[in-house]
This record gives structure tokens, sequence and C-alpha cells, in this order.
């Protein structure tokens, strides 16, 4: 069974600052999807940025970008010039494409920017 | 579209009470998913339905827990009879079938139970 683990159970930067949000994985898979969810005070779940494991470039989305690296199982997330809205609990999560879509999710970061 | 819709937003009971939470996918989405959320055990998947029938109900914890979606546009997971280990935020998204697609979330219900 797949894995995630996200070793950093809360962080503070602040506003404009750039943050990392680390994230492992264990599967044996070859071909599988990488997900990072945003989960604000309002409690719904948003998807922030996604990764295809076949693929080499690392994802953007604006301001989010991923550092994928395969071999060692490593999925971060970086968020530049950091927003207060960015103020979220962070999910990493991981999709094997074979039989059902479901999502296995990492314990979360909580991520505070302060002004 | 609205997205996911879900109904209650809150729901309190009693233990040993029946309790029903609802939810209405993302029009054309096939795919149905209810996770449940949790300080202890995080985002867990419970079931999963694609095209209306479940595919993957290993995530249902015990016979207590039962869920059914009995068109495209609606389904429920139901408690019966609930507990306070019930106590969560159940939350359920859709997506259209395929690999890697996004899965929408609803904004959860949150249910406590007494």
């Amino acid at each position: 069974a797949q894995t995630v683990t996200q070793s950093q159970p809360e962080m503070s930067v602040q506003e404009a600052e750039t943050v990392t949000l680390s994230c492992t994985y264990d599967t044996s898979e070859s071909n599988y999807y990488l997900f990072w969810y945003k989960q604000p005070p309002s409690r719904q779940m948003i998807l922030v940025i996604r990764q295809e494991a076949y693929k080499q470039q690392n994802a953007t989305e604006n301001r989010f970008s991923v550092n994928f690296q395969k071999a060692a199982k490593s999925f971060s997330l970086k968020i530049s010039d950091s927003q207060l809205g960015d103020t979220a609990m962070y999910f990493c999560a991981f999709m094997n494409p074979q039989g059902a879509q479901k999502l296995v999710f990492g314990q979360g970061t909580r991520l505070t920017i302060n002004p | 579209d609205a997205g996911v819709i879900q109904s209650p937003r809150h729901e309190v009971t009693e233990m040993g009470q029946e309790v029903t939470l609802r939810c209405k996918p993302i029009s054309g989405h096939n795919s149905l998913f209810w996770y449940r959320q949790t300080m202890m055990r995080g985002l867990e998947l419970l079931i999963y339905f694609n095209n209306n029938v479940p595919i993957d109900d290993s995530g249902m914890p015990e016979d207590r827990f039962s869920a059914k979606m009995p068109n495209a546009s609606f389904s429920t997971l139901k408690i019966q009879p609930s507990e306070p280990r019930d106590s969560a935020v159940y939350f359920c998204a859709s997506s259209l079938s395929g690999a890697g697609t996004e899965a929408f979330f609803g904004q959860g219900t949150r249910l406590t139970v007494v």
C-alpha cells in the first residue's frame, strides 16, 4: 500500500517570504500522480498543483511550484512571495491510476503566513 | 456550476441515532468519493463510486456505515447507529473518470455525536 509522509506538522513564515513544504511517499508503482491540496479555514479542499510521475519537468502554477525527485520519492511544494491568503493546511496526496482513483493523503502541514 | 454540494454543513446528534449525509456531485462527473477527516487518522477514503456503482468500499469502517448513489446527481452516507467515535468531518468529492483527474471537494459536513 502507498503511504505519504509530511514531516512538518507546522510552519510559519513572514509575508513575501518563500516557504517549502516537504512530502515523501512510498510506492512500488512507476506511474502515478501527486497532488498538493490546500485546506483553508473554510474547510474546503482546493487543488494547488498536480504532477504526473512520468513527466520529468516540475509542475508550476503561478507562485506555486514543486520539486519532484522520483528516485528519492520526494515531492516538495514551494510557495514564492507568500501571501496572507496562503495560510492554510496543506496536504500532499498520491494517486495510483490503476484501479480506483482514490487519493492517499499525508498528515498535513499547517502553514501560517504572518504579516 | 456550484461545485460539489454537501448537506448539512453541521450535524449534532445523540449516540444511537441515525445520521444521513448528502452529496450532489458536479454535473457530468462520473466518479464520486466519500472521505472522512479526523485529527487521529487524517483524511481517509471511505467509499468510491464510478457511474453510480460502488467500486471500492474497503474504507468503510463497519456495518454501521452504508453509502448509496441512486443516480448520477445524488449520494448519501448513512451511519446507523451513530457513536461518538464517528465524530469527524465528512467530505464528498467528484471527478471525471480518468487517470490523474482532479477531485473537486465539497465543503464537508462536520458531524458531532454526543
